[in-house]
C-alpha cells in the first residue's frame, strides 16, 4: 500500500514564526504536491515537485516555499506565518509518467496560526 | 478562475437511493478525471477515474459518466449507504502536466437512514 505520511496532525503556531511541514512517501513516486483545503474553496495547489530539487508554483504560492532534497521527502515552509494561513494542509504523491496516475494523500495537517 | 466546478455544496439522500454528484469543467485540455472521497480529519482517498476516450466507467456501486461536449461529469452511487457520507471532490488533469490535479470545491454528501 502507498503510504504518504505527514509529520504532524495538528499544529498551533504564532504569527511571524517560520513553520515547517514535512511529508514522506514510500512508493518511489516522482511527483509530490502540497495543497491546502479551505471551506468552500476545495483543494488548492500551493507547490508541486516532479523530481528532486525541482519545484513549480501552483495556484497559491505566495507566502510559501518548498524543499525537495530527497525523492521521498517534500517540505512546505511558511516563511512568516500569518493568520490567513490557518488551514488544512495536504501532501500528495503520484507517479509522473504512468498514464492515468492518481495521487495518494497523507492524512493532513491542521495548522492554526494565532 | 475556477476550472473545475462543483455547484452543489451539499446533497442529502436516503439510504438505498441513488446519489448523483455533478462536476463541470472549463478547460478543454483536460483529458482525465477523478473523484476523491474525504472524511473529516483525513486525507482524500481515490474513488474512481475516467479517461476522455470513454464516456462511462463503473466500479461496484460507483459509476462516473463523462459528457465531453457539455464539459460535464457526474458520479452515481447506487445504492447509497450511510458510510458514503463524506465530501466528494472532482479533479481533472491533462497529458503534459505531470499528473498535476486541479480540484473542484467539493460536495458534502449526507446519506440518511
Amino acid at each position: 500500500d502507498v503510504k504518504v505520511t505527514q509529520s504532524s496532525r495538528y499544529l498551533v503556531k504564532r504569527t511571524g514564526e517560520k513553520v515547517f511541514l514535512e511529508c514522506v512517501q514510500d512508493m518511489d513516486h516522482e511527483n509530490m504536491f502540497w495543497y491546502r483545503q479551505d471551506p468552500g474553496l476545495g483543494l488548492r495547489l500551493i507547490y508541486f515537485s516532479y523530481d528532486v530539487k525541482m519545484k513549480e508554483k501552483g495556484d497559491i504560492p505566495e507566502g510559501y516555499s518548498v524543499s525537495r532534497e530527497k525523492k521521498e521527502r517534500f517540505s512546505l515552509i511558511l516563511e512568516s506565518a500569518s493568520t490567513n494561513q490557518t488551514s488544512m494542509y495536504l501532501c500528495a504523491s503520484s507517479f509522473r509518467w504512468r498514464p492515468l496516475a492518481e495521487a495518494f494523500f497523507g492524512q493532513g495537517t491542521r495548522l492554526t496560526v494565532v | 478562475d475556477q476550472q473545475v466546478k462543483q455547484n452543489s455544496p451539499s446533497l442529502s439522500v436516503q439510504e438505498g437511493r441513488i446519489s448523483i454528484l455533478n462536476c463541470d469543467y472549463t478547460n478543454s485540455m483536460f483529458d482525465y478525471f477523478l473523484w476523491y472521497k474525504k472524511y473529516p480529519a483525513e486525507g482524500p482517498t481515490f474513488l474512481i477515474s475516467i479517461s476522455s476516450i470513454k464516456d462511462k466507467n463503473e466500479d461496484g456501486r460507483f459509476t462516473v459518466f463523462l459528457n465531453k461536449s457539455a464539459k460535464h461529469l457526474s458520479l452515481h452511487i447506487v445504492p447509497s449507504q450511510p458510510g458514503d457520507s463524506a465530501v466528494y471532490f472532482c479533479a481533472a488533469t491533462y497529458t503534459g502536466t505531470a499528473s498535476k490535479l486541479t480540484f473542484g470545491t467539493g460536495t458534502r454528501l449526507q446519506v440518511t437512514l
